[in-house]
């Protein structure tokens, strides 16, 4: 199983929908997680971290589920402006602080008109 | 003023050519990555270096190396540059903390010719 998984898409959506993605991860230890968004040749930007059972910021929720290994971005309300690429990020061995981040590949979405 | 700086941020070099990419940042973390990135292949690690003593290889060093000069600085070298190595190279820092998150500098995109 790789260390994180995410479903490339495209998703496509109309403007106003709920839509969201899922990351399974495979180290049962990690603790914190990220979310990252990426636009088209731009750099990954922070999203959303998600420490324990989930995050919320306005349309934007980051939910946690340790039984199964995956967190979940939902967004509520969708804009143009959220088409982007949403990256899933993981600490591969727990929550040391030394260890490097391990970034899916990520899921892409578009929000059309 | 951003907190990751990247140079150049665009360079076109023909094969066998030496290429060093620089990076700096105010941040004041000990810890920096570089990272190549593809289309369809997301984010991969070439190097990272936790101090200014310590550089240790990614999954995939090879043809490539590295220079902590301090710690605010991480320069990324390609001795002899190859078509294979056109990418899209972002440099990144971290705090000590398990909860910290990553910060990119904007990217350099490189064509080697």
């Amino acid at each position: 199983r790789k260390e994180v998984e995410q479903d490339p898409g495209p998703f496509n959506v109309p403007e106003g929908a709920t839509v969201a993605f899922n990351c399974t991860y495979s180290n049962s230890a990690s603790q914190s997680f990220f979310w990252y968004r990426q636009d088209c040749r731009k750099e990954p930007k922070l999203l959303m971290s998600v420490y324990s059972s989930g995050n919320e910021d306005g349309r934007f929720t980051a939910q946690l589920n340790r039984a199964s290994q995956y967190i979940s971005l939902l967004i509520r309300d969708s804009k143009l402006s959220d088409s982007a690429t949403y990256l899933c990020v993981v600490p591969p061995q727990g929550n040391t602080g030394f260890q490097k981040l391990v970034f899916g590949t990520g899921t892409r979405l578009l929000v059309s008109p | 003023d951003a907190d990751v700086t990247q140079t150049p941020r665009n360079r076109i070099t023909k094969t066998g050519k030496r290429i060093m990419l620089e990076c700096s940042q105010t941040k004041g973390h000990d810890r920096m990555y570089w990272y190549r990135q593809d289309p369809g292949l997301g984010l991969r690690l070439i190097y990272y270096s936790f101090d200014v003593k310590d550089i240790n290889k990614g999954e995939i060093s090879d043809g490539y190396s590295v220079s902590r000069q301090a710690q605010a600085k991480f320069s990324l070298s390609l001795e002899s540059a190859i078509p294979n190595q056109t990418a899209l190279y972002f440099c990144a820092t971290r705090g000590r903390l398990g909860t910290d998150t990553q910060y990119f500098g904007p990217g350099t995109r490189l064509t080697v010719l």
